[in-house]
């Protein structure tokens, strides 16, 4: 069984600077992957960044990283530059890959991010 | 433009009325997953179909009903049996793979009241 928590319901950050959203995950399978997705108002989810448990390195996508910690279970997303249309919920999510060849998806509660002008 | 469907936008179902909630796909993938999503929550899985005529239950399947007779499309059916059906639906795909990093990509929803 997979967990995502994400304690954060809401944040704010002004427009330009950094902003850190939290996720700590739990899972009983040996390799993993973490992802983040963005939900606008509109509703449709965007796939933001992906991290394999075995990678080597944080990713990183344009303005989106991913802080992750294995040792601490957390994968934590790292928005710079934020803009206006940040604005929006933010969901961690989880697959291991004793879920077969389906990308069967356990998800987190979200974060609501507020960008200031 | 690839990518998935969702119709109708909003939904009103009636006490004891059945309801369909279409999904079609044009990305050629073999997975298709249906999700319930409540306010201040996140998704839960509803089910999932890893290839035509085939579907398995995912944690939430009581009062759903699904079918996959073509690749392309993954309809899901409110039954009247499920008592609290508002909710945010969001219908999903992905390619089937063993590989970690398989992305699942969204529709836009559809939005079910009960009148």
């Amino acid at each position: 069984a997979q967990k995502i928590t994400q304690t954060q319901p809401g944040m704010f950050v002004q427009e330009k600077e950094a902003v850190t959203l939290d996720c700590t995950y739990d899972t009983s399978d040996p390799s993993y992957g973490l992802f983040w997705y963005k939900q606008p108002s509109s509703g449709e989810m965007i796939f933001l960044i992906y991290q394999g448990s075995y990678d080597q390195q944080n990713a990183t996508e344009g303005r989106y990283s991913l802080n992750f910690q294995k040792a601490r279970k957390s994968a934590n997303l790292v928005i710079s530059a934020s803009q206006l249309g940040d604005s929006a919920m933010y969901f961690c999510a989880m697959r291991g890959l004793n879920t077969g060849t389906a990308s069967k998806l356990t998800f987190g509660t979200g974060t609501r991010l507020q960008v200031t002008l | 433009d690839g990518g998935i469907t969702q119709s109708p936008k909003y939904l009103f179902r009636k006490e004891g009325q059945n309801v369909t909630l279409s999904c079609e796909q044009n990305l050629n993938h073999d997975a298709m997953y249906w999700y319930r999503q409540d306010p201040g929550q996140g998704l839960r899985l509803i089910y999932y179909s890893q290839i035509v005529n085939d579907f398995q239950k995912g944690d939430i399947a009581e009062g759903y009903s699904v079918s996959r007779e073509k690749k392309e499309s993954f309809p899901l059916t409110v039954t009247s049996a499920q008592k609290n059906p508002t909710a945010f639906y969001l219908c999903a795909s992905s390619e089937t793979s063993g590989r970690l990093r398989n992305i699942q990509y969204f529709g836009a929803g559809t939005r079910l009241s009960v009148l």
